[in-house]
């Protein structure tokens, strides 16, 4: 999978509770995105980086922060969870120009 | 409107036919054009990329990129039941951002 890792794979958590989830590269790759997939909406972007501390939003960023202190690790935080949120979140690497995008194995999310 | 279009399907054709997925999208600066398949409960993986006007051929599949019109396809020639997949057309450079935006999706089945 392209030197990417998600973390965790699978969560289950509660209405108002933060959440953290983690996507890290082994690639140095610059771009990094952050993605929820929904039935009917396919692929959304949230957030993107574009380097350490350098960041912007995506058509859904509203709930949502990110974070890039280090190249291979990008953190999404779900401030305090919804179950709007409920989704499965894809990380991907690369796919700045030319360059192709790779994706994580994705996480998971239940709100309930 | 949406800035990447895909017919949502479903798509259905018999083995061993021509598929064709269709893909429209709105900033006529966009630079870069991919397309993805993914399966069922998957992350998405890149089978073609394209990056000028024309044809682009990668075994059975085939990219066209027309950029006047504004619109990229895939072929896949001699569908196969292992083809059978959602197919996620993503476009990268609109509005001169680095942001790779996907389309919904359309669902391709291959009738053995």
């Amino acid at each position: 999978d392209a030197g990417i890792t998600q973390s965790p794979r699978h969560k289950v958590t509660e209405t108002g509770t933060p959440v953290t989830l983690r996507c890290h590269q082994t690639e140095n790759h610059r771009y990094m995105y952050w993605y929820r997939q929904d039935p009917g909406h396919g692929l959304r972007l949230i957030h993107y980086s574009y380097g350490v501390k350098d960041t912007d939003k995506g058509e859904v960023s509203d709930g949502y922060s990110v974070s890039r202190s280090k190249t291979e690790d990008f953190l999404l935080t779900l401030e305090s969870a919804t179950s709007s949120q409920t989704s499965v979140y894809f990380c991907a690497i690369g796919g700045s120009g030319k360059a192709e995008a790779f994706f994580g194995q994705g996480t998971r999310l239940t709100v309930v | 409107q949406k800035e990447v279009e895909q017919n949502s399907g479903p798509l259905s054709v018999p083995e061993g036919a021509i598929a064709s997925l269709n893909c429209t999208y709105s900033d006529r600066g966009s630079q870069s054009f991919f397309w993805y398949r993914q399966y069922s409960g998957k992350s998405p993986e890149l089978i073609m990329s394209i990056y000028s006007n024309g044809d682009k051929e990668d075994g059975r599949f085939t990219a066209q990129l027309n950029k006047a019109s504004q619109y990229v396809s895939l072929l896949i020639r001699d569908s196969q039941p292992s083809d059978s997949a959602t197919y996620l057309c993503a476009v990268n450079g609109q509005g001169g951002s680095e942001k790779l935006v996907f389309g919904k999706g359309t669902k391709l089945t291959v009738n053995p």
